[in-house]
């Protein structure tokens, strides 16, 4: 596609249940990232996926969270029993390349409340 | 490691004022820098980025910012604010670490505009 797209924009759910959340990456790009974004801070780094490996997960806060990406394609970052905690932004991000300054692409974000 | 600082969270100005927004980085490679802004509701959008080519950036909208080694900074600056210039502005630095480019975010400033 044209740009990076996350689904859903918008998710509410009722704690203790699971949610998962979709990155279609930009067509071509090798390199997708995983961000959480609070209310008043900077996006945080979640994962990284070069192809299909899942090359650094060192930001997942715990082992309630996991994310894919079987093809090297879309991705999906799943949230298992979400807490109050939880709510926040997830951005998805790709490039062309995973070692080069080129640019990151971000998707809209996928605001996640847990009720 | 690698990390962002971003001074001032809030910055308010003028109309038609100078707009500086500042950013210093530490890393322990050389980095590339970048800018992104955040409309609200909206996603990330690039402004510029320093890929070691020349130290002066030029970016949409009128912002540019410089990278200076001595300081680790790379300030943000528009002379003339709009009114559309509120948004929240976000400085990343990314550099390689375990192969791919690791990209991390300061916190933020949100800029308001008087008229």
């Amino acid at each position: 596609g044209a740009g990076v797209s996350q689904s859903p924009r918008y998710k509410v759910t009722k704690r203790g249940q699971d949610v998962a959340l979709r990155c279609d990456p930009i067509s071509g790009h090798v390199s997708l990232y995983w961000y959480r974004q609070a209310l008043g801070q900077g996006p945080e780094f979640l994962t990284y996926f070069n192809y299909e490996a899942q090359q650094d997960k060192s930001g997942l806060p715990n082992d309630r969270f996991s994310a894919e990406r079987p093809e090297g394609s879309i991705s999906t970052l799943t949230i298992q029993r979400t807490e109050q905690r939880d709510s926040a932004m997830y951005r998805c991000a790709s490039r062309d390349s995973p070692v080069s300054g080129n640019t990151i692409y971000f998707g809209e974000g996928s605001w996640l409340t847990v009720v | 490691a690698q990390s962002v600082t971003q001074l001032g969270s809030h910055v308010s100005v003028s109309e038609g004022a100078l707009v500086l927004l500042r950013c210093n980085y530490s890393s322990s490679v050389p980095p590339y820098l970048f800018w992104y802004v955040q409309y609200p509701n909206q996603g990330l959008q690039l402004l510029l980025k320093y890929t070691s080519a020349a130290t002066l950036v030029k970016g949409i909208n009128g912002f540019e910012a410089e990278f200076k080694k001595s300081e680790t900074s790379f300030h943000l600056t528009k002379p003339s604010a709009h009114m559309s210039d509120a948004a929240e502005y976000f400085c990343a630095v990314s550099s390689e670490s375990g192969g791919y480019q690791k990209v991390t975010f300061g916190t933020g400033t949100k800029l308001q505009v008087i008229p």
